[in-house]
């Protein structure tokens, strides 16, 4: 079955530590992976997508995700994290858009 | 910039009443979708459309419909309303090739 798993459903962290958001996926055929975020009273947006080619991919704000295909990962991360991060992160996978399963998504608080 | 706007960010409804949800994009996507967003389950897709009065049932699309006469207006309606359909409600559009998806800030219906 096709799913897409977040381990972490809320993490607690403080400002300046490091973050990985971990993500894996089960899907037959090709693969498209995306992290959205969804800041708190705002709408849902991109961070960054993978399609092919270079598997450590660089999106807004300075997260960075890394497509490992042997481990089925999409793991999110970002080496220092501030309180504006405060968000809900998504991951998604899929072939097209109408085919996207998303992940349950993980509440990130960061203290200050 | 993109836009999605959807017509209402809270409802309060009453069980039985009919819901109209309303989702306006201005970027003349194709691509229109409806999903509901709970806690814990992620985003989980109701109804999606490809072009003017397409539509095609997403994962959960029983209690719903949708109607698109106009490229650029999607409405998601709820016939007869319950409590189980309290939830936030998304509206998204996008391209038919493997881009973004664009979300509306989302709907707050509460169904008491």
């Amino acid at each position: 079955a096709q799913s897409v798993s977040q381990h972490n459903h809320h993490v607690i962290l403080s400002e300046a530590a490091s973050l990985e958001l971990g993500c894996n996926y089960s899907y037959g055929g090709t693969v498209n992976l995306f992290w959205y975020v969804q800041y708190p009273g705002q709408h849902l947006q991109l961070l960054l997508k993978y399609f092919s080619g270079d598997p450590l991919v660089k999106g807004i704000k300075g997260f960075e995700a890394e497509f490992i295909k042997s481990k089925f990962s999409f793991n999110l991360r970002k080496p220092s994290v501030q309180w504006s991060d405060t968000a809900e992160y998504f991951c998604a996978a899929g072939g097209s858009n109408y085919q996207l399963i998303w992940g349950a998504g993980t509440k990130l608080i960061i203290k200050p | 910039d993109v836009k999605v706007t959807q017509s209402s960010r809270y409802l309060v409804k009453r069980t039985g009443e009919k819901v109209f949800l309303e989702c306006v994009q201005d970027m003349d996507h194709e691509n229109m979708f409806w999903y509901r967003q709970d806690p814990g389950l992620g985003l989980r897709l109701i109804y999606f459309s490809y072009d003017v009065k397409m539509k095609e049932k997403g994962d959960i699309p029983e209690g719903y419909s949708v109607s698109r006469e106009k490229k650029e207006r999607f409405s998601l309606i709820l016939e007869s309303a319950s409590t189980n359909q309290t939830s936030m409600y998304l509206c998204a559009s996008s391209t038919p090739s493997r881009n973004t998806i664009y979300f509306g800030e989302g709907s707050w219906l509460t169904v008491v």
